[in-house]
């Protein structure tokens, strides 16, 4: 079945490090999507690419990466420059121009 | 541009009762819209959406909601809460054909306990 997996489930970090999270996608999706949620802030855009090797800032981009290189694949870093980057991770994706998103199950990134 | 509002963040009923969970959106073209239920440390998954053809539309687990374009609400209900449906739920809203690309915005959340 087609879906998107998101890896690792639980993730810990040591301040000062970075880490990288995986958003891996079999639904020849055109769009992706990374969001960050915190308890009573809903979704929380950081980036989003609508193509291969593109990609845009959504609206909590700093202290963050993407890359886009292949369609399939859109890994998010979490840069030591993030200050609080304790939070659930969701990657989620699309195909242009229709309706809705398909979500991953989310990473849960904690700092340590 | 788009914008959706979900009035309550949080919302309590009891099992066997009404579930009537409110959203508003605002859109600048014929909007396509979602509803979303998330369970604690997972991803959303989509429950419903709208997409320009009936304005009922009917989603899974026996939820449903009713586009009212005067009202610019979309509203969901089930009409016998169950105790699994205690959930965090999502309004979303996209500009539909209109716009080449998909992205959603999202409301902001409205957490549903059920009592027993």
């Amino acid at each position: 079945d087609g879906g998107i997996t998101q890896s690792p489930k639980y993730l810990f970090r040591k301040e000062g490090q970075n880490v990288t999270l995986s958003c891996e996608q079999n639904l020849n999706h055109d769009a992706m999507y990374w969001y960050r949620q915190d308890p009573g802030q809903g979704l929380r855009l950081i980036y989003y690419s609508q193509i291969v090797n593109d990609f845009q800032k959504g609206d909590i981009a700093e202290g963050y990466s993407v890359s886009r290189e292949k369609k399939e694949s859109f890994p998010l870093t979490v840069t030591s420059a993030q200050k609080n980057p304790t939070a659930f991770y969701l990657c989620a994706s699309s195909r242009t121009g229709a309706g809705g998103y398909t979500f991953g199950s989310g990473t849960r990134l904690t700092v340590v | 541009a788009q914008s959706v509002t979900q009035l309550g963040s949080h919302v309590s009923v009891s099992e066997g009762a009404l579930v009537l969970l409110r959203c508003n959106y605002s859109s600048s073209v014929p909007p396509y819209l979602f509803w979303y239920v998330q369970y604690p440390n997972q991803g959303l998954q989509l429950l419903l959406k709208y997409t320009s053809a009936a304005t009922l539309v009917k989603g899974i687990n026996g939820f449903e909601a009713e586009f009212k374009k005067s009202e610019t609400s979309f509203h969901l209900t089930k009409p016998s809460a169950h105790m699994s449906d205690a959930a965090e739920y999502f309004c979303a809203v996209s500009g539909g054909q209109e716009t080449s690309g998909s992205r959603l915005t999202f409301g902001e959340g409205t957490q549903l306990t059920v009592n027993p």
